[in-house]
């Protein structure tokens, strides 16, 4: 079985300063790991994946994390917000023997002006 | 790029009542997901289907039912329907089982549903 915390439930951040979201996930298997963004009244939007390879994975919207198989921690993080960055961000972690996505609780991020 | 349609958008239902969900997934994807998501909470896995048949089945309740049909897209039937069931329900779907690449999933905007 899987788990995936989110430490943060939400993130008040100024415009244009950095941000980091935590996410650690617990599997006794090899996992592949997700960031999805939800925006106020909308559907999930990949940002972006780690599934083998570098580390450091660049999504979409300057994001970017990190993955840490000795911290079990796949954090999330953008160098300058943007106010349109306002919107839940859920990390999910996909088992190497399933198929079906397990999320963390979610982190609301407000980007204040 | 084509991506997960749903409909309808907006659902409003009584109690008892029943409601169907119908998702289509992005062309030449053959596996679909099911996923709910109550208020103020994380998305929920539901039931999933590879080539039309089950592959998966999560918290789903047994007044639930679903299937892929030939051309991959899925229904989500849900029947007796209790004030606990209004949710945002999402579709995802992704290229197929084999493979990392092929298990990315990809959303499509839900269906709100509102049990009265």
């Amino acid at each position: 079985a899987q788990s995936v915390t989110q430490l943060d439930s939400q993130v008040p951040v100024f415009e244009e300063a950095p941000v980091e979201l935590r996410c650690n996930y617990s599997s006794s298997v090899s996992v592949y790991l997700f960031w999805y963004v939800q925006y106020p009244n909308q559907g999930l939007q990949l940002l972006l994946k780690y599934l083998s390879g570098s580390t450091l994975v660049k999504g979409i919207n300057g994001f970017e994390a990190e993955f840490n198989k000795s911290q079990t921690s796949f954090h999330l993080r953008k160098p300058s917000v943007h106010i349109s960055d306002t919107a839940e961000y859920f990390c999910a972690a996909l088992g190497a023997a399933g198929n079906k996505l397990t999320f963390g609780g979610g982190t609301r991020v407000l980007v204040k002006p | 790029a084509a991506g997960v349609i749903q409909s309808p958008r907006h659902l409003i239902k009584e109690k008892r009542e029943t409601a169907t969900l119908k998702c289509y997934p992005i062309p030449r994807h053959d596996t679909v997901y099911w996923y709910q998501q109550g208020p103020g909470q994380d998305p929920q896995f539901l039931i999933s289907f590879y080539e039309k048949m089950q592959s998966d089945k999560g918290s789903i309740p047994d007044r639930f039912s679903a299937q892929q049909f030939s051309d991959y897209h899925s229904e989500l039937n849900m029947s007796s329907l209790e004030l606990g069931d209004s949710a945002l329900y999402f579709c995802a779907s992704s290229p197929g089982l084999a493979g990392a690449e092929e298990e990315t999933q990809y959303f499509g905007p839900g269906t709100r549903l509102l049990v009265l």
